[in-house]
């Protein structure tokens, strides 16, 4: 099974920071790499898929990229409505696995 | 309105039985795969079962393997999830969720999601 390890599981940033989450990946998943977002209460929400390429309707200001391995989710300018627990998801090959998870607060 | 309704979910013994449902509207439904994801109580998300769209693929996690069976009835639109002999670590809120694009077995990311099913699994 591929283990899909992120980091860090939280962090603090101010409202218009860059924030940056990384995810990796035990083996090479090509770019089948899905992220979500999840919000206190919520559903997950789909954010990018094949690593890169942004859902329908989700803001500008999220960003993914990387091959292989070693994958990046980036949320270019922190909003309050961003605080949320990010996930990243593995769909090379099943088992379809989760990264554990990074909490993003505001400072 | 494209949505998926989970229901079923509920308070059993260690050892017994549930069968989830889920019902989908909006879309069409024996045009996408769909899976069900669940998520215990504070913790991660981790991935269950898949049914692919033309019916003739699941898959299982290792962890609900020969104890929980995922089918579907095209007629009604619903998905199940049928769960035996569960355990404690069972307990969770268990999503179905349905891949972005249709009629794939090869991309499983997911656009839609149910509100979710709470199992709780106690004496």
């Amino acid at each position: 099974d591929i283990q899909m390890t992120q980091s860090p599981s939280s962090l603090s940033a101010s409202v218009g920071d860059r924030v940056t989450i990384t995810c990796r990946a035990s083996q090479g998943i090509r770019n089948f790499l899905a992220w979500y977002q999840q919000k206190p209460g919520e559903v997950p929400k789909l954010l990018i898929y094949a690593a890169s390429t942004l859902q329908s309707g989700v803001p500008s200001r999220f960003s993914g990229s990387g091959s292989g391995t070693d994958f990046t989710l980036t949320v270019s300018s922190l909003q309050p409505e961003d605080v949320a627990t990010y996930y990243c998801q593995n769909y090379n090959s099943v088992p379809l696995t989760f990264g554990g998870g990074t909490r993003v607060e505001i400072k | 309105q494209v949505q998926l309704v989970e229901s079923g979910g509920g308070v059993v013994q260690p050892g017994g039985s549930l069968r989830l449902s889920c019902v989908a509207s909006g879309f069409t439904f024996r045009s996408y795969t769909l899976h069900w994801v669940r998520q215990a109580p504070g913790k991660g998300l981790e991935w269950v079962a898949t049914l692919w769209y033309d019916g003739s693929q699941t898959y299982y996690a290792d962890s609900v393997k020969d104890r929980f069976t995922i089918s579907r009835d095209i007629s009604e639109k619903t998905l199940f999830l049928q769960m035996n002999n569960l355990r404690a670590d069972d307990a969770a809120v268990y999503y179905c969720a349905r891949d972005l694009v249709a009629m794939t077995v090869v991309t499983h990311f997911f656009d839609l999601w149910g509100q979710g099913t709470l199992v709780t699994v106690s004496s």
